[in-house]
């Protein structure tokens, strides 16, 4: 069974262009978590869904930040003008039935703002 | 969610137990404690989950007095391939909507040969 995966694991982007890093769950899983790490610092939560609907958005900045997890096909974290600021290693998880499950978490793409 | 305290850093040797402790003072009744792994450049690991008394599992054991207000996750024999940062999390996953996990700075473990 594969884990989680993500892409791609290393991502190049200038100023205001846009970022998409993508997220296939564990198979089987329904739920799906995304997650910042800026240099240095812990991860932070950013949002968590299930299929074709988003749960919580709390950590999601208000502004340029996206994602979704559709019916068919990975999550997509979107992230529009991109500023330095937004270089950070983002990392998806997924559980299987609930959000009290376990998650696991991919390895990470690490986006670099230019 | 509580909020949790751990040393920053810790140096052990190979072959050695390793102990680190979590406080948690403010633990909730419905809080469950976990503790995640981390290497670099990799995403978070599950380890161990624990309520109360004593966990273990194949890799780790987590030990939680009666009055729950710390932790302790014990590493046995520890190699250089335990050096990591180590987090440890306390929540209420039952009663929460949402299954986001709040992250602390961690641990990191140093394993010197």
């Amino acid at each position: 069974n594969a884990g989680v995966m993500q892409n791609p694991r290393h991502l190049v982007r200038r100023r205001g262009q846009e970022a998409r890093l993508r997220c296939s769950p564990m198979k089987g899983h329904s739920h799906v978590y995304w997650y910042r790490q800026l240099p240095e610092e812990g991860l932070k939560f950013m949002v968590y869904l299930q299929k074709e609907n988003i749960i919580d958005e709390s950590g999601m900045p208000k502004e340029r930040f996206s994602a979704e997890f559709p019916k068919e096909g990975p999550s997509i974290l979107r992230i529009q003008q991109v500023v330095r600021g937004d270089s950070a290693a983002y990392f998806c998880a997924s559980s299987p039935d609930s959000f009290t499950d376990t998650q696991y978490f991919g390895p990470g793409t690490r986006l670099t703002v230019l | 969610l509580a909020k949790t305290t751990q040393p920053i850093s810790m140096d052990s040797y190979e072959g050695q137990e390793v102990n680190i402790t979590c406080s948690h003072n403010n633990i909730a009744t419905n809080d469950y404690i976990t503790w995640y792994q981390q290497f670099p450049s990799q995403g978070p690991r599950f380890i161990i989950q624990g309520y109360k008394t004593k966990v273990t599992n194949e890799v780790a054991s987590l030990f939680i007095p009666a009055d729950r207000k710390s932790s302790t996750l014990s590493l046995p024999r520890v190699s250089l391939s335990d050096t990591a940062v180590y987090y440890c999390l306390v929540g209420d996953l039952l009663s929460s909507n949402t299954g986001k996990l709040i992250f602390g700075q961690g641990t990191t473990l140093q394993v010197k040969p």
